[in-house]
């Protein structure tokens, strides 16, 4: 079983839509999550951090942990085509005796004008 | 707003040739990373560096990697002979306490081996 599963998509929704992106994981020590948004041939960039569970929300963005099933989740609201993009989760935490991040595969986005 | 910067943006080597690929970290960020992804595939841990010496580096990160920080603002890879699978997207990354915090990532560096 990998550690960080994302369905890799595509994902095609039209312009306005809500998307709904998401990962599992299955190491419990995993305590730190963030989504990222990569372009084609770009470096990550960090649109969410989230320690605990919940949801925490950054214009139409909204994270949510779900620690109990491993199961994260990244919202868009109001999807634009400037949101086409690889969407990456990624974790990290103290008891899994590595500061670095685990990335799951990424999910392609498309979102038709 | 602070940014990592990563120079070259794409190199072109031959194999069995050294590379040294450049970054620099966010001013006041003590904790400092590569990572690569090879075309189509997951970004993959490299080596993370914290007061001046390897803090942690994954089964990736073998004899022919090396990580540097030369001066009080550049981190480099080196990689020593280059192999074609070493082909990919090379980035860094940096952090201003542990790995807990946000990471932010370089635009990254494009390692084609010939």
């Amino acid at each position: 079983q990998k550690e960080v599963e994302q369905d890799p998509g595509p994902l095609s929704v039209p312009e306005g839509a809500i998307v709904s992106l998401n990962c599992t994981y299955s190491n419990s020590a995993f305590q730190y999550f963030m989504w990222y948004r990569q372009y084609s041939r770009k470096g990550p960039e960090l649109l969410m951090y989230t320690y605990s569970s919940g949801n925490k929300e950054d214009g139409r963005f909204t994270a949510q942990v779900d620690k109990s099933s491993k199961y994260i989740s990244l919202f868009i609201r109001d999807s634009q085509p400037s949101d086409s993009a690889t969407y990456l989760c990624a974790m990290s935490g103290m008891d899994t005796g590595r500061r670095a991040l685990t990335f799951g595969s990424g999910t392609r986005l498309q979102v038709q004008p | 707003e602070p940014e990592v910067t990563q120079t070259p943006s794409h190199q072109v080597t031959q194999m069995g040739q050294e590379v040294i690929l450049r970054c620099v970290p966010i001013s006041n960020h003590l904790y400092f990373y590569w990572y690569r992804q090879i075309l189509g595939q997951k970004v993959e841990f490299l080596v993370s560096f914290y007061n001046n010496e390897i803090s942690e580096k994954s089964e990736i990160f073998d004899d022919q990697f090396s990580v540097e920080r030369p001066d009080g603002s550049n981190f480099t890879l080196k990689i020593r002979s280059t192999k074609l699978e070493d082909s990919a997207m090379y980035f860094c990354a940096s952090t201003q306490q542990g790995g807990y915090t946000e990471a932010f990532f370089g635009q990254g560096t494009r390692l084609t081996v010939v």
